[in-house]
């Protein structure tokens, strides 16, 4: 167990629909990260928070978005999906900014129909 | 942005044997994980390894951060090693997201 704790494990949902995954970190962990994983694209980096605020974004689409609350426990957002949002989503979480090592969580099955 | 290569990508092993995967880095480097995806999906931490060697049971992990590689040893694998190893490394120079490698899947028979 990495600490780093996913809501839902498994979505089943229709195109055109918005769903938001979950993610509490590892107990005083700072920073989030949201990562995607599909069978054709590998795992792509989609954004990272640190301490409520966005520190590096990359391949993330326009339809999707995040936030790291006070709390520190994150939700990444997925809106007006499509078939091809299909995968599993991770979060991941660690001490600091960089130089730490990154534990993720079981992930969030996406199926998209 | 940084290239991430493992090597091979697939591997197939019978039990008990050693096997030895391959990760090399385009950049410098501050961190270096490896992990271990099992067949259920969860990603693994088996390693964070900048620089230096560890070893933790079975398993042995060495960055040569100089010359941009490390390896990932396992010894006397067996059913349950199966799945994927990924590389991920985080670049110097405040681009803080881990660039993971495409993966080694390995396969072990019993």
């Amino acid at each position: 167990d990495s600490g780093v704790t996913q809501t839902p494990k498994h979505l089943i949902t229709a195109t055109g629909q918005r769903v938001t995954l979950r993610c509490s970190p590892r107990s005083g962990d700072l920073s989030v990260y949201w990562y995607q994983q599909s069978l054709d694209q590998g795992l792509q980096f989609l954004i990272q928070y640190y301490n409520g605020e966005e520190r590096a974004k990359g391949n993330i689409l326009e339809r999707f978005s995040a936030q790291q609350f006070p709390d520190l426990h994150s939700e990444l957002n997925l809106s007006s999906l499509e078939l091809g949002d299909s995968a599993l989503y991770f979060c991941a979480s660690s001490a600091e900014l960089s130089g730490n090592t990154i534990y993720f969580g079981e992930g969030s099955w996406l199926t998209v129909v | 942005g940084i290239q991430v290569e493992q090597s091979p990508p697939d591997l197939i092993l019978q039990e008990g044997a050693n096997s030895t995967l391959r990760c090399n880095f385009s950049d410098s480097v501050n961190n270096l994980q490896w992990f271990h995806q099992n067949p259920w999906g969860q990603l693994i931490n088996l390693f964070y390894i900048p620089s230096g060697t560890k070893q933790n049971g079975r398993l042995s992990a060495t960055t040569v951060a100089t010359e941009r590689y490390s390896l990932l040893y396992i010894s006397s694998s067996q059913t349950t090693d199966s799945g994927v190893y990924f590389c991920a490394v985080l670049t110097q120079g405040g681009s803080e997201k881990l660039v993971f490698g495409k993966g080694t899947k390995l396969t072990v028979n019993p």
